[in-house]
Parts: structure tokens; sequence; C-alpha cells
């Protein structure tokens, strides 16, 4: 079983819709990336949670670290949000290097 | 801005060549890592590095090895190309520490192995 579970893997939105995109872990964490990749495949992060919930813009993540959950939504969708969402999580203990553990990606696709 | 810079953005390579993927990132972080991305299989970390001519490997090292002669260098070398290392290589860095550092991302090599 992955450590790390991300549902939907593929998505496909019209513009304007409201968007969740949700990750799972089974492990304990320290944190939680939410990354983005475009086509062509260049990574940017979008959030590192620890806690609670951060917005950026139209996006925003949430984490329960008791419910080993966490989603990110994208409000009033447009098609430049079309991209793979990953999320990643941290260990929390040392001899992982903080090393992130990747989940397999949601593909977003979003229509005019 | 941090810069992850990679040596290729497409290469094709045929079976049994030895294949050098090179990363450079001009933050002077020590920490660097090189992951390959599959359809269905998502990044999984090949080699790791926490400082000059220190490496770790990750979880699928095999066939692969990697060089850290210099902080902002991180190569990562096919010994013998094979096709089943068809795949996009995403080099990153990161300051030391554990946690809650941020990774930087190269734009990745797309290397298709014949």
């Amino acid at each position: 079983k992955n450590e790390v579970e991300q549902s939907p893997q593929n998505l496909t939105a019209q513009e304007g819709e409201f968007i969740t995109i949700n990750c799972s872990y089974s492990v304990g964490i320290s944190a939680l990336h939410w990354l983005q990749q475009h086509p062509g495949g260049g990574i940017v992060s979008l959030f590192m949670l620890s806690s609670g919930k951060k917005k950026h813009g139209r996006l925003i993540a949430t984490i329960n670290i008791q419910e080993k959950h966490s989603s990110l939504h994208i409000t009033a969708s447009h098609p430049r949000d079309s991209a793979v969402y990953i999320c990643a999580v941290i260990l929390n203990y040392g001899g992982s290097q903080g090393n992130l553990i990747f989940g397999k990606g949601t593909k977003l696709s979003v229509k005019p | 801005d941090v810069k992850v810079t990679q040596s290729s953005r497409y290469l094709v390579k045929r079976t049994g060549e030895k294949v050098f993927l090179e990363c450079v990132q001009d933050m002077d972080h020590e920490n660097m890592f090189w992951y390959r991305q599959d359809p269905g299989l998502g990044l999984r970390l090949i080699y790791f590095s926490y400082d000059v001519k220190m490496k770790e490997k990750g979880d699928i090292p095999e066939g692969y090895s990697v060089s850290r002669e210099k902080k902002e260098r991180f190569s990562l070398i096919l010994e013998s190309a094979s096709t089943n290392q068809t795949s996009m290589y995403l080099c990153a860095s990161r300051e030391p520490g554990l946690a809650l550092y941020e990774q930087y991302f190269g734009p990745g090599t797309r290397l298709t192995v014949t």
C-alpha cells in the first residue's frame, strides 16, 4: 500500500468550477507539500503545511493531522490551472533526512 | 530566485551507452536530489547528497550512480543505459535540516533509451 494516496487520479472540470483534490497518508509526518507540475515537466511548490489552512490567490490548502488528510482547493478554476498536482509528505523521524514521499499525482484538465 | 538547471531537456541514447545527467543549483544549497518520474508511479528518489562528496541511496538506486565534486553540481550517471531507464529525470535542491524547507526542482530531462 502506498504511504501517500491521492484522489482523484484524473479530473476534468469546466472553467469556473470549484475543484478539490485530496491526499491521505498513513505515516506520521512533520509537514506536507502541494506541488504543481505543468506540461513540460517543471515542478513548483504551491504550499507547505504542518497544520491548519493556507491560502494563496485562488488556491487553498488544508490539513487535518489527526485524520492524516489534506485537501487542495481551487476556486473559479481556469484553463491555466491545468496541470498535475502532487502531494508530498515529510516523515517525522530524523532518519529520513527530511526527504519527501510523493503521491502519484492528480491530473487536472480545465476546459474553457 | 533559486535556479536549478539541468543539462538537457530531451536526450536520446542507445542501450549500453554511458549517460551523464547534470544538475546545477545557484543557491548554495547543501542537499541535492535525483528523482525519476514514471506514469502511474509518481516521483521516486534515486539518490541524494547532503554535502560535497557525500551521497545516499534512495529508493531505486540500481543501475545508477552519482557524483558530487562541487557543492553546486550533482551528476546522475547511467553506467550502461537500458530501455527500462527511459523516464523523466528531475533534480532538486534544498537547504539542509529536516522537514520544513521546500525543495526546488529543475525543469527535468526526458531520457529515451532505444
